[in-house]
């Protein structure tokens, strides 16, 4: 089946400070991924839709300057979360489209400090 | 996208069949019924979908209603490593970039 990976797996930073997350699906072009979030107890929250070489689309509610995506090519999505705070903590999760059906990647946890 | 109920939670003996029901009374004539189960701390996994007819893979069983206004995911003989959030998601499906909206799940918790 499709794999897509993620990195970090983990990742922990000072707030204030930026991290971006790659998304990679490893054996097929994705034109669309999508980025989602979890939070501890809770089921994933749609933030944005990204598709190869336009602007993301974002949920209600999403901070497109916070949460800058690109989708430079049909392999590679990067989330990367500006500034960030405590309350970004999360588990964040990409998926990517082949070319019906949404795969999934392992996640990453953030956690700002 | 249509709705969909599921209960918050279920117990399984391991070996034996789950059933996981799924409400989506609201259901579009072109929309699939989806199942993803999510294991602690990992990403969805596609488990099976279908639009009217009865689905089986080597996973599970997908049983929808004639009216399609519910279904029921069966897991034949239920494992210990079957513990997971299962989800029901019901999205049009064939040609479509269509985004996979999540409800809140059962957690399904098979016991030895």
């Amino acid at each position: 089946g499709a794999v897509v990976s993620q990195h970090p797996s983990r990742v922990i930073c000072k707030s204030g400070t930026s991290v971006k997350i790659e998304c990679r699906s490893l054996d097929f072009q994705a034109t669309t991924m999508f980025w989602y979030r979890q939070f501890p107890k809770q089921s994933l929250m749609l933030m944005a839709t990204s598709n190869e070489g336009s602007k993301a689309t974002y949920e209600q509610g999403v901070e497109k300057d916070k949460f800058l995506i690109n989708h430079a090519s049909l392999t590679l999505s990067t989330l990367t979360v500006t500034s960030a705070h405590p309350e970004d903590s999360s588990f964040y999760i990409c998926s990517a489209l082949d070319p019906y059906e949404q795969y999934f990647g392992p996640g990453t946890r953030l956690t700002v400090t | 996208d249509a709705k969909t109920t599921q209960p918050p939670s279920m117990d399984c003996a391991e070996g034996r069949a789950a059933n996981l029901p799924c409400n989506h009374s609201t259901i579009s004539g072109n929309e699939y019924v989806y199942w993803y189960r999510q294991i602690h701390s990992q990403g969805p996994q596609y488990i099976i979908h279908g639009l009217k007819n009865n689905e089986t893979n080597e996973m599970a069983s997908l049983i929808i209603t004639e009216d399609r206004k519910s279904s029921t995911l069966i897991l034949p003989h239920a494992t210990l490593r079957d513990t997971a959030v299962y989800y029901c998601i019901v999205r049009v499906a064939a040609g479509n970039t269509g985004k996979l909206i999540f409800g809140q799940g059962t957690t399904l918790q098979v016991k030895p």
